[in-house]
């Protein structure tokens, strides 16, 4: 069975650009999570998809923003780069109403 | 808001032995499940063992186990046989109960970074 998949792996941006990272959960997983992994910030979740719709965002400001297409992959655009954006970008998926998420390999961005 | 707490930032153990690591949270739910992940150089976020908050019989998977202590609000994890494979960042999770309506992001805790010696 697949895993969670995102894409690119590595991405450099110049401040003030708009960025798009794309996420593929398991098969059969309809619950897509985006969590942002920034140097001395720890993991902080960023937006909850579920079934097509955002059910949760976390304090983020709204240029972070996603969607998820009918097939349950998720984009994650974040528009106005800034420096501190520069991070490891993590996509993880789990059923409906399921308790263990599971993680791609992440995206790792740096603005410049 | 839920909280998690891992006060121990580094570690190391000798290949072989058992370490124990740590971890507190805070929250009003009752019934809630908490999570170890590891993060490996690679920084690929790997599941590593989860607990039901209803359940009192404390989690095994291998050699990994945890003390699920719900009173306090522990939650550590134990690792038996520490494998140089085990090198990593473990961080432990809450997920709030699967109800309608409830958030269902994990909150994470700081990690701690484990180092298996030789």
């Amino acid at each position: 069975e697949a895993g969670v998949t995102q894409s690119p792996t590595h991405l450099i941006k110049t401040r003030g650009q708009q960025v798009t990272l794309r996420c593929s959960p398991i098969s059969g997983h309809t619950s897509v999570y985006w969590y942002q992994q920034a140097l001395g910030l720890g993991l902080q979740f960023l937006l909850w998809y579920d079934e097509g719709e955002e059910r949760n965002r976390g304090n983020f400001p709204p240029r972070f923003s996603g969607r998820q297409f009918p097939n349950y992959s998720s984009e994650l655009n974040v528009n106005a780069l800034e420096l501190e954006d520069s991070a490891l970008y993590l996509c993880a998926s789990s059923v409906a109403r399921g308790g263990e998420q599971y993680f791609g390999p992440g995206t790792r961005l740096t603005v410049t | 808001a839920q909280t998690v707490t891992q006060s121990q930032p580094e570690m190391s153990v000798q290949e072989a032995e058992t370490v124990t690591l740590s971890c507190t949270y805070d929250t009003s739910e009752s019934n809630y499940y908490l999570f170890w992940y590891k993060q490996p150089p690679s920084r690929q976020m790997i599941l590593v063992i989860r607990q039901e908050a209803y359940k009192q019989q404390n989690a095994t998977e291998n050699r990994f186990s945890v003390n699920f202590q719900k009173a306090a609000k522990s939650f550590s994890l134990k690792i038996s046989d520490s494998q140089l494979g085990d090198t990593a960042m473990y961080f432990c999770a809450f997920m709030n109960p699967i109800s309608s309506g409830s958030a269902r992001q994990l909150t994470f805790g700081s990690g701690t970074q484990l180092t298996v010696l030789p």
